[in-house]
């Protein structure tokens, strides 16, 4: 089976800088993803990372260490509309397209 | 733009009720998915369809049923509804490539089962 640990909860201020952690343990791991939900919305895509490493688009970036089972979101310069749940997710042979998610971090931003 | 649409987005049931919910994509994928998502448990897979007619269970998949007679069209059925199945129920959609895996959800149909 699959285990994908994430903090639940996390309070940052406007302007700040936020790191969501995410640590899985699975095998024939095939990439992780990032996911953002705002209350009563459906999930929309933030990131995939398959390779080791920082990838970065605008205010986001999303790290993974496959040798340490390990992914982080970072959210810079956070903004009140950043206010959300963030998911990771992970896919994995010999699963096909199958996402295992982890329970989700809310992070609320502060004025 | 990727459109994944369900029937509703909220709906009341009644206890041992037949309930039907449906999930259109618009994009030909061959992957499908129905989660529930409950607070503090995530989201959970309960069924998925990686090509029409054919579908494999999730990780709950006890009390649901599910079609899919059409690419496009992916229904999940509530054979005897039950109050344990209040959720929040999102459909997804997928392509097969290495290079689509990415899901795109639907909005979400808020079940109350009373």
């Amino acid at each position: 089976g699959q285990n994908i640990d994430q903090p639940t909860e996390m309070t940052a201020t406007e302007g700040a800088i936020v790191q969501i952690n995410c640590t899985y343990q699975t095998s024939g791991f095939n990439g992780l993803f990032w996911y953002q939900q705002h209350a009563g919305e459906a999930p929309t895509f933030l990131s995939y990372n398959v390779l080791d490493g920082l990838e970065e688009k605008g205010r986001f970036s999303s790290f993974l260490s496959r040798s340490k089972g390990y992914s982080y979101l970072l959210l810079k310069e956070l903004q009140m509309k950043d206010s959300a749940s963030y998911l990771c997710a992970v896919i994995a042979r010999p699963a096909g397209n199958k996402l295992t998610f982890g329970g989700g971090t809310r992070v609320l931003v502060k004025p | 733009d990727v459109k994944v649409t369900q029937s509703s987005r909220y709906l009341v049931k009644r206890t041992g009720e037949k309930v039907f919910l449906e999930c259109v994509q618009d994009m030909d994928h061959e992957n499908m998915f129905w989660y529930r998502q409950d607070p503090g448990l995530g989201l959970r897979l309960i069924y998925f369809s990686y090509d029409v007619k054919m579908k494999e269970k999730g990780d709950i998949p006890e009390g649901y049923s599910v079609s899919r007679e059409k690419k496009e069209r992916f229904s999940l059925i509530l054979e005897s509804a039950s109050t344990n199945q209040t959720s929040m129920y999102l459909c997804a959609s997928s392509g097969r490539d290495a290079n689509s895996y990415e899901q795109y959800f639907g909005p979400g149909t808020r079940l109350t089962v009373t």
